[in-house]
């Protein structure tokens, strides 16, 4: 199975603050990586898919990018509704497996 | 629009059974795959199986094997996870997950709202 690391578990940042998190594969996945944000006692909502692919409807303060075994989640200007778990996942094999999540906080 | 409607969840005892239904909307079912994923209270996302579009293909999580039956009904729009034997550890809320497709792959484009399942005597 692959393995997907998430870094760091949890952050705190202010409104306006650039946020970076990362997430590696233990083995090449290629670009099958999707980036999720859940927040509390919702179902989680797909951010970025195939590693740069902006889902419709997401503001472009979200990016992602990276291939092979590392990624980036960026969001450019934090915003008061940013402020969530963000997990990555690989689509590369099944099983499918996720981080382990990325909680970002209000500092 | 797409929606996804989890039921059956509930409190069940250990070793006891519970099969958890989805209802689908919105979309033509019979031409996505479908997946059970899970989360522990407090704790992340763990994806439990799959099922492709006309149901000939089934993965399972290794640690569900043998336990947990995943179904769909075409004819119905309804997916299904069948489980026994359950365990405290499966203590989570349930979702089931459209899984989407452009050419750049796969991805969990439709999730449903939940249902919650306790493990507990």
């Amino acid at each position: 199975d692959i393995q997907m690391t998430q870094s760091p578990s949890s952050l705190s940042a202010s409104v306006g603050d650039r946020v970076t998190i990362t997430c590696r594969a233990s083995q090449s996945i290629s670009s099958y990586l999707n980036w999720y944000q859940q927040k509390p006692g919702k179902a989680p909502k797909v951010l970025i898919y195939a590693a740069s692919s902006l889902q419709s409807g997401v503001p472009s303060r979200f990016s992602g990018s990276g291939s092979g075994t590392d990624f980036t989640l960026t969001i450019s200007s934090l915003q008061p509704e940013d402020f969530a778990t963000y997990y990555c996942q690989q689509s590369y094999s099944i099983p499918r497996t996720f981080g382990q999540g990325t909680k970002v906080e209000i500092k | 629009q797409v929606q996804l409607v989890e039921s059956g969840g509930g409190l069940v005892k250990p070793g006891g059974s519970l099969r958890l239904s989805c209802a689908a909307s919105g979309f033509t079912f019979s031409d996505y795959q479908m997946s059970w994923i899970r989360q522990a209270p407090g704790k992340g996302l763990e994806w439990v199986s799959h099922i492709s579009s006309s149901g000939s293909s089934i993965y399972y999580t290794d640690s569900m094997k043998g336990r947990f039956t995943i179904s769909r009904d075409n004819a119905k729009n309804s997916l299904y996870l069948q489980m026994n034997s359950l365990r405290a550890e499966d203590t989570a809320v349930y979702y089931c997950a459209r899984e989407s497709y452009d050419s750049s792959g796969f991805y969990f484009g439709y999730w449903g709202q939940g249902t919650l399942v306790t493990v507990s005597s």
